[in-house]
């Protein structure tokens, strides 16, 4: 079964950073693109950043371009979420997703647990 | 504001059945037959339920189904249980610059 487990969230400042990391296992994870989605607390989904299996395409929502930067190591099957300039309004649990293939833009085959940012200060 | 217009809420009673619509955007949902429809129940991550409009991934029950016109997709379950209590989010691929959009989401209440 495929695992995606992320970590690296906690309690920020506005305007702190935080890099978050997802660790895949058990699926071939340069054939796959991945997703960054975030629900801030009782609030919906939200898609924040994608990219390809191979790494060369990325794609950010609006809200987080300029600020956010996804990437991933193919080597070390994880993927990154480097956040900068971080917001209030950035809190959230944020998951990790695998694609369907190797373009993003699908379905969301696979979830991890998820890991809470809060930023407060 | 989401960029799918879902229901807040709807209710039904056990066995019966319950549709929840998406509506989008000549953008997205309206060009595109990449919508998805996912579970999510309290604390929990969410889960894959339709995707493709109407295609189930194995494991999901045939109560469960999609289906679209126009800029609107919609989810049915059919048979209502108990377990199916939870929150029910479309998505969808999108022209925007934002690759993929959500519903703001739909909390289904099994009276």
């Amino acid at each position: 079964e495929v695992q995606l487990l992320e970590s690296g969230g906690g309690l920020v400042q506005p305007g702190g950073s935080l890099r978050l990391s997802c660790a895949a296992s058990r699926f071939t994870f340069s054939s796959y693109a991945m997703t960054w989605v975030r629900q801030a607390p009782g609030k919906g989904l939200e898609w924040v950043s994608a990219i390809s299996g191979s790494g060369g395409s990325t794609f950010n929502a609006d809200s987080v371009k300029g600020r956010f930067t996804i990437s991933r190591d193919n080597s070390k099957n994880t993927l990154y979420l480097q956040m900068n300039n971080l917001r209030v309004e950035d809190t959230a649990v944020y998951y990790c997703a695998r694609d369907s293939g190797g373009w993003p833009g699908d379905r969301f085959e696979f979830w991890g647990q998820g890991t809470l940012v809060t930023v407060s200060s | 504001q989401s960029a799918l217009t879902q229901p807040p809420s709807v209710s039904g009673s056990p066995g019966q059945s319950v549709t929840i619509s998406c509506t989008g955007t000549s953008s997205d949902v309206g060009i595109y037959n990449r919508v998805s429809w996912y579970q999510q129940s309290p604390g929990t991550a969410p889960k894959l339920l339709i995707y493709d409009v109407s295609d189930r991934p194995s494991g999901v029950p045939d109560r469960f189904s999609g289906s679209k016109s126009g800029n609107t997709a919609s989810l049915t379950i059919s048979g209502l249980q108990a377990e199916d209590e939870a929150d029910y989010y479309c998505s969808s691929y999108s022209s925007s610059s934002t690759l993929v959009v959500f519903g703001g989401g739909t909390r289904l209440t099994v009276l």
